[in-house]
């Protein structure tokens, strides 16, 4: 079992859907991310979160919205997504804040039609 | 602001041969931290070194090794004997120790490594 789990592993979803993107971590950390992994740009990160609290947002458009119901639990819900937000979503987790190893899902391969 | 620039993008090795993956950063702070991360395939990336910026030995494991030069600002990645399963997108990263939000990673554009039999 990974410690980080992303679910759905893929998605196929038109410009007016709304869906949901789940991550979880079973390694009692405390702080979990979004990045984005698009063909042209490096890895982008979107959201943080420690403790349950966002502490970061890099000035990520309104029809992102994460969400972090307890330290285990990170969502990112998507409504009328544009095609060029097709990307690889990956959810990572950390013990803390400090600058030490990312534990990375294996990803949401998302495809905006 | 920190960049990292990763200027191979793809290299492409004979199983066997040794290959360095070259890592340049920028940075104003004179504490930071670099890493290099690996992503095969299945998609998750695998945290490979961290390093800090006060610490300038080279480090080897296995046929790992990395070379942290301050002076040029790299932080090179060698695998020695490649095999097969090294093939992968490797990225280095670079995260600034201040930053109060912690882990904002800056992250390479990557560099694929195909490695043949």
């Amino acid at each position: 079992e990974t410690g980080v789990t992303q679910t759905p592993r893929h998605l196929v979803m038109g410009m007016t859907n709304k869906k949901s993107l789940k991550c979880e971590q079973h390694l009692g950390h405390n702080a979990m991310y979004w990045y984005k992994q698009s063909a042209k740009k490096p890895l982008e990160l979107m959201f943080v979160y420690s403790l349950e609290e966002r502490v970061e947002n890099n000035s990520v458009p309104s029809r992102f919205s994460p969400e972090c119901p307890n330290s285990s639990h990170l969502f990112l819900h998507l409504h009328t997504l544009q095609p060029e937000d097709s990307a690889l979503y990956l959810c990572a987790s950390s013990p803390g804040l400090t600058p030490e190893k990312l534990f990375f899902g294996s990803g949401t391969q998302l495809s905006v039609l | 602001a920190q960049k990292v620039t990763q200027a191979q993008t793809e290299i492409s090795v004979v199983e066997k041969e040794d290959v360095t993956l070259d890592c340049v950063y920028e940075t104003r702070d004179t504490t930071y931290y670099l890493f290099w991360y690996k992503q095969p395939p299945s998609g998750e990336l695998v945290f490979l070194i961290r390093r800090n910026s006060f610490d300038e030995q080279n480090e080897i494991s296995g046929r790992y090794s990395w070379n942290f030069q301050k002076s040029t600002s790299s932080f090179n990645f060698t695998i020695t004997a490649s095999q097969v399963v090294d093939s992968a997108v490797y990225f280095c990263a670079l995260s600034e120790a201040e930053y109060n939000a912690g882990n904002m990673l800056t992250f390479g554009g990557g560099t694929r490594l195909m490695v043949k039999p």
